[in-house]
């Protein structure tokens, strides 16, 4: 069975310029996550999904980040304008769903660096 | 709001037991975890434990959890040079509630 996937797996980008991550959850996992995790701490969500609805976006900074899933399967993470201190590693996971104990898997991240 | 604390570093030899630890203050926790992340790779689920026990085994990991000092352990047996990583304790309640992780501790394994 296919894990998270993500791509890219690396972006180099100047401040202000646009960026987007894509992640694709395992199949059948309705629950999917987005976490920033920056450079020594732990992952930190930025918003999660049931379906396509976004259940719980409260730590996601909306004036430059957006989020979408259509479709309720792959989703996609933009920043716009990026800045310095966006540089991090963008997780997404995802989960069959809220059961006991829900078990969220994880993909490999998008490692950010913003020059 | 909820806080995970872990000590940073950890260093043992090959061989010996590894033993990594956490303390959480939300006393309504109700699921706590163990993940390993290895250098550019994703969290990989180790192993939970619920708040109603004390003690989970799974092979060479033993997780304790003193719920009253809110203190979680994960025990390693016989330390291996693969199980060096990062280890993050995370928690959280029951229902529509996000995990809470800690900033990991980082298992280096001298052979």
């Amino acid at each position: 069975e296919a894990g998270v996937v993500q791509s890219p797996r690396y972006k180099i980008i100047e401040k202000k310029q646009p960026v987007a991550f894509w992640c694709n959850p395992i199949s059948g996992h309705n629950t999917l996550y987005w976490y920033l995790q920056n450079l020594g701490q732990g992952p930190e969500l930025l918003i999660r999904y049931e379906n396509e609805e976004a259940v719980d976006d409260s730590q996601l900074p909306k004036d430059r980040f957006s989020a979408e899933r259509l479709k309720g399967v792959d989703s996609t993470l933009k920043i716009q304008p990026a800045e310095l201190g966006d540089s991090a590693v963008y997780l997404c996971a995802s989960s069959a769903g809220q059961g006991d104990p829900e078990t969220q898997y994880f993909g490999p991240g998008t490692r950010l660096l913003v020059l | 709001g909820e806080d995970v604390e872990q000590s940073l570093f950890l260093s043992v030899r090959e061989g010996d037991s590894s033993v990594i630890n956490c303390t959480y203050t939300d006393s309504s926790s109700t699921y706590l975890y163990w993940y390993k992340q290895e250098p550019g790779a994703g969290l990989q689920l180790l192993t939970y434990i619920f708040s109603n026990m004390d003690m989970k085994q799974d092979q060479r990991l033993t997780v304790l959890l003193n719920k009253k000092d809110k203190h979680l352990s994960l025990r390693i047996a016989d330390t291996q040079t693969g199980d060096s990583a990062i280890y993050f304790c995370a928690e959280r309640n029951s229902g529509n509630t996000p995990l809470v992780f800690g900033k990991g501790t980082r298992l280096s394994v001298i052979a």
